[in-house]
């Protein structure tokens, strides 16, 4: 069974653009969250999809956004980037809401210039 | 919000030596409780998890011991191999229909051969 699998694997963008990555979970697993790992914040939750729908949603400005689709694929987007946006994202797929097993994909690397 | 606090932050132990991470967390509510594994390039990885209702749990040379009272974790691995030199992250969440984890600052673990 594949698992987690995040596109592109590294991102080089500069200040004010904007980035969307992509999130392809297992098989048959519908929900997808998003974490922002920094070396200096640590891992942070961004935000969690199930059934196409924002389920929950971590501290982090507007300028983030995401969105699920129907075949529990997901997106994350970061419009007008700032330098402190560098990081790793990483996406994490589980079965449902409520199976706690959180399997992590390799993460999209964005440097911010 | 919850806040789950990690010690050390850097291990080395010699190989087949003993290695022990501890975490605390602040919301009684937390009880569910999962370690991962992060090695270089790779997102973390599950390797086990304590639900509040169980006090211990092992999996091979890997163990997880949890005291509700004291609001505080373990993870054991014992006869270290170099293969287990990776970050570790320990993590805390109320199981409310919702998959956001809240992490520990991760411990860096070197096993010496």
């Amino acid at each position: 069974k594949a698992g987690v699998t995040q596109t592109p694997r590294y991102l080089i963008k500069t200040r004010g653009q904007q980035v969307t990555l992509s999130c392809s979970p297992i098989s048959g697993h519908r929900s997808v969250s998003w974490y922002q790992q920094t070396p200096g914040q640590g891992l942070q939750f961004l935000f969690e999809y199930f059934s196409e729908t924002q389920r929950n949603k971590g501290n982090f400005p507007g300028r983030f956004s995401g969105r699920q689709f129907s075949n529990s694929r997901s997106e994350m987007n970061v419009s007008t980037l700032e330098l402190g946006d560098s990081a790793l994202y990483l996406c994490a797929s589980s079965l449902t809401l409520t199976n706690e097993k959180l399997f992590f994909g390799s993460g999209t690397q964005l440097s911010v210039l | 919000g919850e806040n789950v606090e990690q010690h050390p932050s850097t291990l080395s132990v010699q190989e087949g030596d003993s290695a022990v991470i501890k975490c605390t967390y602040s919301d009684s509510a937390s009880n569910y409780f999962p370690w991962y594994k992060q090695e270089l390039g790779k997102g973390p990885q599950l390797i086990i998890d304590i639900r509040s209702n169980v006090g211990e749990k092992k999996d091979q040379r890997i163990a997880v011991t949890l005291n509700k009272t004291a609001k505080h974790f373990s993870l054991h691995i014992t006869e270290t191999q170099p293969e287990d030199s990776a970050v570790y992250f320990c993590a805390a969440s109320i199981r409310t229909g919702a998959n956001n984890l809240f992490f520990g600052t991760g411990t860096r673990l070197t096993v010496i051969p």
